[in-house]
């Protein structure tokens, strides 16, 4: 069965304080892994896909990288809009086109 | 271009109706699928839909039901809702078309918001 994992489950940062947010997972063959931004009342929005080891995306302050196991997601001088809960998901090489499993996520706030 | 909409947002059911919630696609968008999120369990899959067909289940009782229409509209329906329902119902669509091999990157709505008293 896939599983993701995310760590920590809250973090706390100052402005301009820059830290990673890490997501373990096991799947049958990855399909793609992906990075979502969920703020509060809406619905999570698409950030990165990640689909080999060793491969790297960025967006502004946002850089994701993948390993076989793992995949970071590096926030370089946060603002306080980065405030939000960072969800993690793979979706399997097999079995469904839209059948994805998520991790719990990161909850992320920017103190001023 | 008009995102994924959900109706209704918010709604309250009392223990043992049942509910139905909507969901539109993004225009062209033949794929979608249904999630649960609540706070202890993050999002879970429900079920997923391409040309009206159910082609992928999660691990829900039978009380979850889904279907999609020729429109590639969808609805959900839960039946007999217990206290547990209680949750954020997130519908997504995407380009997704049977046998393709690239990652699916889904469009998420705003969700629907049901509490069960």
């Amino acid at each position: 069965e896939d599983q993701v994992t995310q760590s920590p489950e809250a973090l706390r940062l100052q402005e301009g304080e820059s830290s990673s947010l890490n997501c373990s997972y096991t799947v049958s063959g990855l399909r793609g892994l992906f990075w979502y931004r969920q703020d509060p009342g809406k619905g999570p929005e698409f950030l990165f896909t990640l689909y080999s080891a060793g491969e790297e995306k960025e967006k502004e302050r946002l850089k994701a990288t993948l390993t076989k196991k793992e995949s970071f997601l590096h926030i370089t001088a946060p603002k306080p809009e980065d405030s939000a809960t960072y969800l993690c998901a793979v979706q399997p090489a097999s079995g469904g086109y839209q059948k994805v499993t998520f991790g719990i996520g990161t909850k992320l706030q920017v103190i001023p | 271009k008009a995102g994924v909409t959900q109706t209704p947002r918010y709604l309250i059911k009392t223990r043992g109706q049942q509910v139905t919630l909507s969901c539109s696609p993004i225009s062209g968008h033949r794929s979608v699928s249904w999630y649960q999120q609540t706070p202890g369990q993050g999002l879970q899959f429900l079920f997923e839909y391409f040309s009206e067909t159910q082609r992928n289940k999660g691990n829900f009782p039978g009380r979850f039901s889904g279907r999609q229409f020729s429109n590639s509209r969808s609805e959900m329906n839960v039946s007999t809702l217990e206290l547990g329902d209680s949750a954020l119902y997130l519908c997504a669509s995407s380009l997704a078309l049977p046998g393709s091999s690239g990652a699916n990157v889904l469009t998420f709505g705003a969700g629907s918001r049901l509490t069960v008293l």
